[in-house]
């Protein structure tokens, strides 16, 4: 079973640029979430979304990042325009249901953003 | 906003000797998990632990979800070189939301 991809693994932007991270979930996966990793610490939910809504943004910066899965499947989330404070691993997951914890998140192995 | 306090925050062991992490709450949480990560990936799933007094094994790992349901340990036995990486404990308090500790790095010396 192919795992979560996420594309690019790695960008340098300056600050003030736009970028835009994609995940591609798990075949079958309802939910999936977006998580910020600052170095040095654990990851942070921004948003989380069943199949194509949105079921928690509150800790999503909306007045410069956006996120959107349109058919339920593939999701991006952009930043426009970016800060230095954005430089973090942007990790993608998804699960099989909305259950919370008590379902397995799997994880894909990120995007590593630099903001100069 | 809730918290998960993991400590210790980094641990040097030699290959062989038994390793232990925690992790605390100031409030309830539902579920306990525990995940690694290695460097350049995302955190793996290692344990689940979903009742109070929950006892869970999965080979040389051992994780107990506290009576209080506001803590929980992660032991490693007999520790290798591959165990090297990055342990975040995690939980749900009872929202859907995932919550992370900040994390134990632990290195093993041959």
């Amino acid at each position: 079973e192919a795992g979560v991809a996420q594309s690019p693994r790695y960008k340098i932007i300056e600050k003030r640029q736009s970028v835009a991270f994609w995940c591609n979930p798990i075949s079958g996966h309802a939910t999936l979430y977006w998580y910020q990793q600052i170095l040095g610490q654990g990851p942070k939910l921004l948003i989380q979304f069943q199949n194509n809504g949105v079921v928690d943004d509150s800790q999503l910066p909306k007045d410069r990042f956006s996120a959107e899965r349109l058919k339920g499947v593939d999701s991006t989330l952009k930043i426009q325009p970016a800060k230095l404070e954005d430089s973090a691993v942007y990790l993608c997951a998804s699960s099989f249901s909305t259950s919370g914890g008590e379902e397995t998140q799997y994880f894909g192995p990120g995007t590593r953003l630099l903001v100069l | 906003g809730q918290q998960l306090n993991q400590s210790p925050q980094s641990m040097f062991i030699q290959e062989g000797e038994d390793v232990s992490m925690n992790c605390t709450s100031s409030s309830i949480f539902n579920t306990w998990l525990w995940y690694k990560q290695d460097p350049g990936e995302g955190p793996v799933l290692l344990i689940a632990l979903y009742k109070a007094g929950e006892l869970t094994s999965n080979g040389r790992l051992t994780a107990q979800f506290g009576i209080t349901r506001k803590d929980s340990f992660l032991n490693i036995s007999a520790s290798i070189p591959s165990d090297v990486g990055i342990y975040f404990c995690a939980g749900t308090p009872g929202t859907d939301k995932l919550i992370f500790g900040t994390g134990t790095r632990l290195q093993v010396f041959p």
